[in-house]
């Protein structure tokens, strides 16, 4: 079965610099991996997805993720994060399991943005 | 864009009530999905629907818990009777899993809180 470490509960950037969140997955496989965000009072957005190809993805909102293979990671970055960049950072990863597909979620990270 | 719409978007209730929170997946998406959120567990996958068919919804509570599909455009998800330690925050996701690589869209979600 899959799972996922997001080693980090929270995390303060100022605005401005720039970010990095961390997500390691365990899957014997090539998982597909997606990275979401969640603002409070509202659901989870899709920021990026990797599935094949290319190991860096780009997503909305200016992120981008690398997927590792030999490290089993699949860091979050931001060159420089906007105080509308708060909110809280759910890892994923899907897998097919018996005949059908399922998404783990990692605990998620929360973003505080100081000015 | 589609949205995946929930309903109602808060609840309040007394413990013993049943309590129905309804969903409207993205038109053509044949997957459905329930989660709960709260502090303490997370975001914990309740059940699982393809094609109106449930799947899997091995963590729910059998006892008071109950999930349907009556038709493409409507999912519920029933607690009877309802418990203070079911308040959290209850999700729906829909998706396309024909294969194993689509993400889920989320609603925003039914704040429950029972007293």
């Amino acid at each position: 079965a899959q799972s996922v470490t997001q080693p980090d509960i929270h995390i303060t950037v100022s605005e401005g610099a720039s970010l990095e969140l961390r997500c390691n997955y365990s899957y014997g496989a090539t998982p597909y991996l997606f990275w979401y965000v969640q603002s409070p009072g509202q659901g989870l957005q899709l920021l990026l997805k990797y599935f094949s190809g290319d190991t860096l993805v780009q997503g909305i909102k200016g992120f981008e993720a690398e997927f590792k293979r030999s490290q089993s990671s699949f860091n979050l970055r931001k060159p420089s994060v906007h105080w509308s960049d708060a909110a809280e950072y759910f890892c994923a990863v899907g897998a097919s399991s018996g005949g059908y597909q399922k998404v783990t979620f990692g605990t998620g990270t929360k973003l505080q943005v100081i000015p | 864009d589609a949205r995946v719409t929930q309903t109602p978007r808060h609840k309040v209730t007394e413990m013993g009530q049943e309590v129905t929170m309804r969903c409207q997946p993205i038109l053509g998406h044949n997957t459905v999905f329930w989660y709960r959120q709260t502090m303490m567990q997370g975001l914990e996958l309740l059940a699982y629907f393809r094609n109106r068919a449930p799947l899997d919804d091995s963590g729910m509570p059998k006892d008071r818990f109950s999930a349907e599909m009556p038709d493409a455009t409507l999912a519920t998800l029933k607690i009877q009777p309802s418990e203070p330690r079911d308040s959290a925050v209850y999700f729906c996701a829909s998706g396309l899993w024909d294969r194993a690589n689509q993400p889920q869209h989320f609603g925003d979600g039914t704040r429950l809180s029972i007293l």
